[in-house]
């Protein structure tokens, strides 16, 4: 079955630090997606991408927060400057069409920040 | 956007039929109802979708009366590997290009 790759895994960072986490979505999928999960707390969306740009973002995607899709296959999540309160699950996802359609989610990276 | 409204949290045994409701009573006529499950540490993954009446698939059926203001997820027969978080959501065009998920329905499944 095809799947999200996350890499990496387990991420620690100390604060005001960048950070690049990155995804390789399903093949033929065009819509890409990343949202984070705070221990405890909902699963919150950032930003949904397609055809190389932003199509929506949250309030929490501010000017820390980048997206890129560099070459074709990976997608990443760039955080400038870390803090404290980044500390939590980001997880990737994919779509073959838009939200209408299945999304495929990522195992997730467990940023910690120190 | 439709808002949800789902059980905080359930209980049940293995073997028994669990049904988890969801309410979306401004859902939109292009908008379709989803499920998804969250294991813990692990990314949400897709159980269901549909617009309207029953859809069954290997995992789970999805109940939706004409009016479509609410929703049952029907997992028959669980088992301990089923205790999860339930997220109804509501996507479709007045969602635009983003799912939103809820606090979800915590579901625990005991011997």
């Amino acid at each position: 079955e095809p799947e999200v790759t996350q890499t990496p895994s387990h991420q620690v960072t100390q604060m005001g630090q960048e950070v690049i986490l990155r995804c390789v979505p399903i093949s033929n999928h065009l819509y890409f997606y990343w949202y984070r999960q705070i221990l405890g707390q909902k699963v919150e969306f950032l930003v949904s991408f397609y055809n190389n740009e932003i199509s929506e973002k949250s309030e929490i995607f501010d000017d820390q927060f980048s997206v890129e899709r560099p070459d074709g296959s990976n997608f990443t999540l760039k955080i400038r400057s870390t803090k404290l309160e980044d500390s939590a699950m980001y997880f990737c996802a994919s779509s073959e069409a838009g939200v209408n359609t299945e999304a495929f989610f990522g195992q997730g990276t467990r940023l910690t920040v120190v | 956007l439709a808002k949800t409204t789902q059980p905080i949290s359930m209980d049940s045994y293995e073997g028994q039929e669990v049904n988890i409701t969801c309410s979306h009573n401004n859902i939109a006529t292009n908008d379709y109802i989803t499920w998804y499950q969250q294991f813990p540490s692990q990314g949400p993954r897709f159980i269901i979708q549909g617009y309207k009446t029953k859809v069954t698939n290997e995992v789970a059926s999805l109940f939706i009366p004409a009016d479509r203001k609410s929703s049952t997820l029907s997992l028959p027969r669980v088992s301990l590997s089923d205790t999860a978080v339930y997220y109804c959501l509501v996507v479709g065009y007045s969602s635009a290009s983003k799912i939103i998920f809820g606090s979800g329905t915590r579901l625990s499944i005991r011997p």
